[in-house]
């Protein structure tokens, strides 16, 4: 089985504030994929990033960043001098090796204020 | 492309109407997926066709009925629904290809049952 932990359920910081969204996760397969989606207030989902299991390396997006350790199960998302425009509801997601479906974590709701 | 449109945006109807939500994309996906959310809760999976064949059903009632006419549309069809039943429903695609299962997201229809 599959599961996805985001235990900050919100998080308010002040604009120009670094801010780290943890996700954690569980799954038996050696090969698996990782997703972070960003919801904003106007409710599409967008996708971020994805990450293959045997792939360590983080990877850096301009203001946004990703810390994936396998050794821990974490897939963590940093976005450095948050904006308000950040504000949102972020999800974690796991995806197994074989075509099946997607196990989302529970979000974070994130408020960067002015 | 990297769209998915979906319409209606906004659907109201009673419980003893019938209606149909489409979705499209034209990026070449061979998976497509509908969701249901609830405010303040992660997407739950409901469908997943992957290469136009129903290949994951969440134990959906069956007043709700997928139907994919081609690769590029997938529809759900409503019927005698209940007021529980109101959330926001979104349609995802994604390539299906070996590591790519990131999904992209339509902007969803609001259903509101009365």
């Amino acid at each position: 089985a599959q599961k996805v932990t985001q235990a900050q359920t919100e998080i308010s910081v002040v604009e120009k504030e670094d801010v780290t969204l943890d996700c954690v996760y569980e799954t038996r397969d050696t090969t698996y994929y990782l997703f972070w989606y960003k919801q904003p207030p106007s409710g599409e989902l967008v996708f971020l990033i994805r990450r293959n299991s045997f792939d360590e390396q983080n990877e850096i997006s301009g203001r946004y960043s990703w810390n994936f350790q396998k050794s821990t199960s974490s897939f963590n998302f940093t976005i450095t001098a948050s904006q308000v425009v950040d504000s949102a509801v972020y999800f974690c997601a796991l995806h197994p090796s074989n075509a099946g479906k997607s196990t989302f974590g529970d979000g974070t709701t994130l408020t960067v204020k002015p | 492309d990297t769209e998915v449109t979906q319409t209606p945006k906004h659907l109201v109807m009673g419980m003893t109407n019938k209606k149909s939500l489409k979705c499209e994309q034209h990026m070449g996906h061979r998976a497509m997926y509908w969701y249901k959310q609830k405010a303040k809760k992660p997407p739950e999976l409901m469908f997943v066709y992957s290469y136009e064949k129903l290949s994951i059903n969440e134990s959906v009632p069956s007043r709700f009925s997928p139907e994919c006419p081609n690769s590029s549309l997938l529809n759900l069809h409503l019927h005698a629904l209940q007021p529980e039943d109101s959330a926001l429903y979104l349609c995802a695609s994604s390539p299906w290809t070996s590591g790519s299962y990131e999904q992209y997201f339509g902007p969803g229809t609001r259903l509101t049952v009365t």
